[in-house]
């Protein structure tokens, strides 16, 4: 157990539709970040929030929205939903705010299905 | 931009055979991390290389980073059916990081 969690872990939903994934970070931990991984593909980086500001930006859709909240956890929005959007969409923590330097937590992930 | 790139894609080894996936960087890293992820699980930190030329070990593990800090790689001795998974390697650049798209290490009884 990583001490990072993801709700929910399962996530169906229809195209067009919008969705929030959640995520709390280790305790202590200050940067979020958060990936989408489809099918037999590596991680792609989407987005990673430090202490409630925007720290850096991979290839996040316009469609893809963020942020982290006061109490640290972060929720990531995914609207109008495409097929191609079905992935596991993990979430990661670490203490500080150099992502290449700190190592980081994955959480179990959310596995979302548009059908 | 910076790229991460790792051979082979897909590994199939017998147990008890060795092992080695290669990541290379298109410019020089600051450091290099590498995570392995088990069939159906989450990505789990391995061990982190920053200095030039450096070794490090963890049981069977070999990590090694290249002199000129572009290329790293893995090297898994014996393997084991426990070792089956995916092996990225993730690229720091200073205050940004690339991940690779992973070596899928299988291993046969």
């Amino acid at each position: 157990d990583s001490g990072v969690t993801q709700t929910p872990k399962h996530l169906i939903t229809a195209t067009g539709q919008r969705v929030t994934l959640r995520c709390s970070p280790r305790s202590g931990d200050l940067s979020v970040y958060w990936y989408q991984q489809s099918l037999d593909q590596g991680l792609q980086f989407l987005i990673q929030y430090y202490n409630g500001e925007e720290r850096a930006k991979g290839n996040i859709l316009e469609r893809f929205s963020a942020q982290q909240f006061p109490d640290l956890h972060s929720e990531l929005n995914l609207s109008s939903l495409e097929l191609g959007d079905s992935a596991l969409y993990f979430c990661a923590s670490s203490v500080g705010s150099l992502a290449g330097v700190d190592e980081q937590f994955f959480g179990p992930g959310t596995r979302l299905t548009v059908l | 931009g910076q790229q991460v790139m790792q051979i082979p894609q897909y590994q199939h080894v017998q147990e008890g055979e060795d092992f080695t996936t290669y990541c290379n960087s298109s410019t020089t890293l600051s450091n290099i991390q590498w995570y392995k992820q088990r069939p159906g699980g989450h990505p789990v930190f391995l061990i982190q290389l920053v200095k030039s030329g450096e070794v490090k070990k963890q049981k069977r593990l070999t990590f090694q980073f290249g002199e000129a800090k572009k290329n790293s790689s893995l090297h898994i001795t014996a393997t084991q059916t426990t070792d089956v998974g995916t092996y990225f390697c993730a690229g720091g650049y200073g205050q940004n990081f690339v991940f690779g798209p992973g070596t899928r290490l299988s291993v046969l009884p």
